[in-house]
């Protein structure tokens, strides 16, 4: 079967770092996707990793490790911004098909 | 670029109601999916096409029909809505080169069946 775990929530302070941690169990895996939601907007991508180790994009950064099953977000020098909803979904390979999980609900507080 | 469009933004029904969601990407892109999202859940797949005349089911199919005639347009259906269809309907389009597979997403269709 398919399984996938994230924290429900997390919360932190502003200029905090904060980790996500993901473990997935695919039948297929091909890479990591991370997505942002805030509250009444749609999913926006911010990372993929295909293959282990981290991937760096600003203030973002997201690590794979294939053969743990296992992924984090770190964010850093958190802004009230950063105040969303985080999601990993793994790419099971088939037909592109991402999986979805309950989310991580980030709360960054001054 | 529009990027990826959803027609209408808000909608109220009342069950038994019928009505189409369109979806719209200027990106060229093949894959077009379709999910929904209901309150502190995260997505889950209605149907996606992998190309233009194609379509297949997803996790969550049942009540909603698809087409996509054209490639830029991806169509969800309800023919009798029931209030279990109450949700926020992402439509999302992606482009593949070898297994990145980043989901562009419109923003959302709100919909409420009474």
């Amino acid at each position: 079967g398919q399984s996938l775990e994230q924290p429900s929530e997390v919360t932190a302070v502003e200029g905090a770092i904060v980790q996500i941690n993901c473990t997935y169990q695919t039948s297929g895996f091909y890479g990591l996707s991370w997505y942002q939601q805030h509250d009444g907007g749609a999913p926006t991508f911010l990372s993929y990793n295909a293959l282990d180790g981290l991937e760096e994009t600003g203030r973002f950064s997201s690590f794979l490790s294939r053969s743990d099953s296992y992924g984090y977000l770190l964010l850093q020098e958190l802004q009230m911004k950063d105040s969303a909803s985080y999601f990993c979904a793994p790419n099971a390979g088939n037909n592109r098909k991402l999986i979805w999980g309950l989310g991580t609900s980030l709360a960054v507080n001054p | 670029n529009a990027g990826v469009t959803q027609t209408p933004k808000f909608r109220v029904l009342k069950t038994g109601q019928s009505m189409t969601l369109l979806c719209a990407q200027d990106m060229n892109h093949e894959y077009m999916y379709w999910y929904r999202q209901d309150p502190g859940m995260g997505l889950r797949l209605i149907h996606y096409s992998v190309g233009e005349g194609t379509t297949a089911k997803g996790e969550v199919p049942d009540g909603y029909n698809v087409s996509r005639l054209k490639k830029q347009n991806f169509l969800l259906g309800l023919e009798s809505a029931a209030p279990s269809q109450t949700s926020v309907y992402f439509c999302a389009s992606s482009y593949q080169i070898g297994t990145y597979n980043e989901q562009f997403f419109g923003p959302g269709t709100r919909l409420t069946v009474l």
